[in-house]
C-alpha cells in the first residue's frame, strides 16, 4: 500500500517563501508529482520528480529524496493567486497515482 | 477550447437515481481515469482504463460503473445513486510516454438528495 502525509493547512506572506513537505511509504516507487488546486477547479501540473535533487521551474521548485521518502515545495515570491491546495502525488510500478489529502495554503497581504 | 472536457458541470439528483458523467479529450490520450474528491480530502480513483478494451477498478469502485466508447470518451455512471456519493468528480488522461503526466477535466460536482 501506499501513504502519503503533508500538512492539512499552511499560512504565509506575500512576497515570502513557503515550503510544503511531503513525505511518503511506498511500495514500488516510480516519481512524485505536485498539482495546484484552487477551490472547485480541477488539479493543474506543477512538476514531477524521478530522480533525487531539485527541479525549478520559475517562482516553484520541487525537491526529492527517495532514500529519505520526502519531497518538497518550494514557492518563492509568493502572489496572492497562490492561495490554493497543493497536492502531492506518488506513482508506483504500475504508474497509478495516489494523493495525499493536500496542503491548503493561505497567502495573506 | 480544453483538453478535457466534462458533462454536466453540476448535477443535483435523488437517490435511487441513475446518473451518467461523461468526459472527452483531445489530446489523443490512450489512458483516462475517473476520480472522486470529497470537501478537505484528497483524490480517490474510482476507474481506470488504459486503451479501449481495458478496463480496471480503482481504489473505490463499488457503487459506480464505466464505458469506454473510444479513446476520446469515458463515461462514468452511478447506478443507483446514493447521498454519500455527494462529491467532486474529476476526470483524467495521461500518455504513458514520458512521465505518464495526469491533465484532468474541469469537474463534475454532484449532489444526491
Amino acid at each position: 500500500g501506499q501513504n502519503i502525509d503533508q500538512p492539512t493547512e499552511m499560512t504565509a506572506t506575500e512576497g515570502a517563501i513557503v515550503q510544503i513537505n511531503c513525505t511518503y511509504q511506498t511500495s514500488g516507487f516510480n516519481g512524485l508529482f505536485w498539482y495546484q488546486q484552487h477551490a472547485g477547479e480541477a488539479p493543474t501540473f506543477l512538476s514531477y520528480n524521478v530522480l533525487d535533487g531539485l527541479e525549478e521551474k520559475g517562482r516553484f521548485s520541487s525537491f526529492l529524496s527517495r532514500s529519505k521518502g520526502y519531497s518538497y515545495l518550494l514557492l518563492k515570491e509568493l502572489q496572492m493567486k497562490d492561495s490554493a491546495s497543493y497536492l502531492c502525488a506518488v506513482t508506483n510500478a504500475g504508474n497509478m497515482l495516489t494523493f495525499g489529502g493536500g496542503t491548503r495554503l493561505m497567502v495573506k497581504p | 477550447d480544453a483538453d478535457v472536457t466534462q458533462t454536466p458541470r453540476n448535477r443535483i439528483t435523488k437517490t435511487g437515481k441513475r446518473i451518467m458523467l461523461e468526459c472527452s479529450q483531445t489530446k489523443g490520450h490512450d489512458r483516462m481515469y475517473w476520480y472522486r474528491q470529497d470537501p478537505g480530502l484528497g483524490l480517490q480513483l474510482i476507474y481506470y482504463s488504459f486503451d479501449v478494451k481495458d478496463i480496471n477498478k480503482g481504489e473505490i469502485s463499488d457503487g459506480y460503473s464505466v464505458s469506454r466508447q473510444a479513446q476520446a470518451k469515458f463515461s462514468l455512471s452511478l447506478e443507483s445513486a446514493i447521498p454519500n456519493q455527494t462529491a467532486l468528480y474529476f476526470c483524467a488522461t495521461s500518455d504513458p510516454q514520458g512521465s505518464d503526466t495526469q491533465y484532468f477535466g474541469p469537474g463534475t460536482r454532484l449532489t444526491v438528495l
